[in-house]
């Protein structure tokens, strides 16, 4: 298995409250991705990094920031938690271009917002 | 835009039934095809893929061949086992022309239960 964990597991938090998830990889993989999982939706890209300090927006990118200050550690902030982002989040990584390269997904994080 | 169409589950079958699960897509470069598999409780992991037209990707009894003509990629299994039962996500990545980094797009994912 990857080496890729994600902290915490479970959060439960209020509306308005800041949250920081984070991910960690050991494989010193280049390419980063942070997902949210919601029923009838699938996977949805929220935003993803392609080296230290390059990140660029996903999908559903709003209410959401990133940073990536080490190859290892990507996180994502929730800057005023709101209850449509109570969701099941994945990091996950890849080595090269993610066009052909297969991606690596964290064990996830579910995150409640009352 | 890009979008990849599976179909509705849940789907439950019977062990040692054949199983389909029909993926289409849209895309106007040149995608790579997945199939990524969730067990319960469990994040993704790639299942087979398939890089071009005709390709066949395959693995633990899973087969899925690329078909441009019909814009699909439908994943097969002759012979289910319990252990199968999770749920299988579509997923396509365009070639990274025009500038796009080629990231992946999810079907919405069906759910498969397999009963002894």
């Amino acid at each position: 298995d990857a080496g890729i964990t994600q902290s915490p597991r479970h959060k439960v938090t209020e509306t308005g409250t800041p949250v920081t998830l984070r991910c960690h990889q050991t494989e010193n993989h280049r390419y980063m991705y942070w997902y949210r999982q919601d029923p009838g939706h699938g996977l949805r890209l929220i935003h993803y990094s392609y080296g230290v300090k390059d990140t660029d927006k996903g999908e559903v990118s709003d209410g959401y920031s990133v940073s990536r200050s080490k190859t290892e550690d990507f996180l994502l902030t929730l800057e005023s938690a709101t209850s449509s982002q109570t969701s099941v989040y994945f990091c996950a990584i890849s080595e090269s271009v993610p066009s052909t390269d297969t991606q690596y997904f964290g064990p996830g994080t579910r995150l409640t917002v009352l | 835009g890009d979008s990849v169409t599976q179909m509705e589950g849940p789907v439950t079958l019977s062990e040692e039934a054949f199983l389909t699960i029909n993926c289409t897509y849209t895309a106007t470069g040149y995608p790579s095809l997945f199939w990524y598999v969730q067990y319960p409780g469990e994040g993704l992991q790639l299942l087979l893929k398939a890089t071009k037209a005709d390709d066949k990707g395959s693995n633990k009894g899973f087969e899925a061949t690329y078909r441009k003509e019909t814009t699909s990629f439908h994943l097969e299994k002759g012979s289910v086992q319990v252990s199968d039962s999770a749920v299988y996500f579509c997923a396509l990545s365009d070639s990274g022309y025009g500038g796009s980094q080629g990231n992946l797009i999810f079907g919405k994912g069906t759910k498969l239960s397999v009963k002894p």
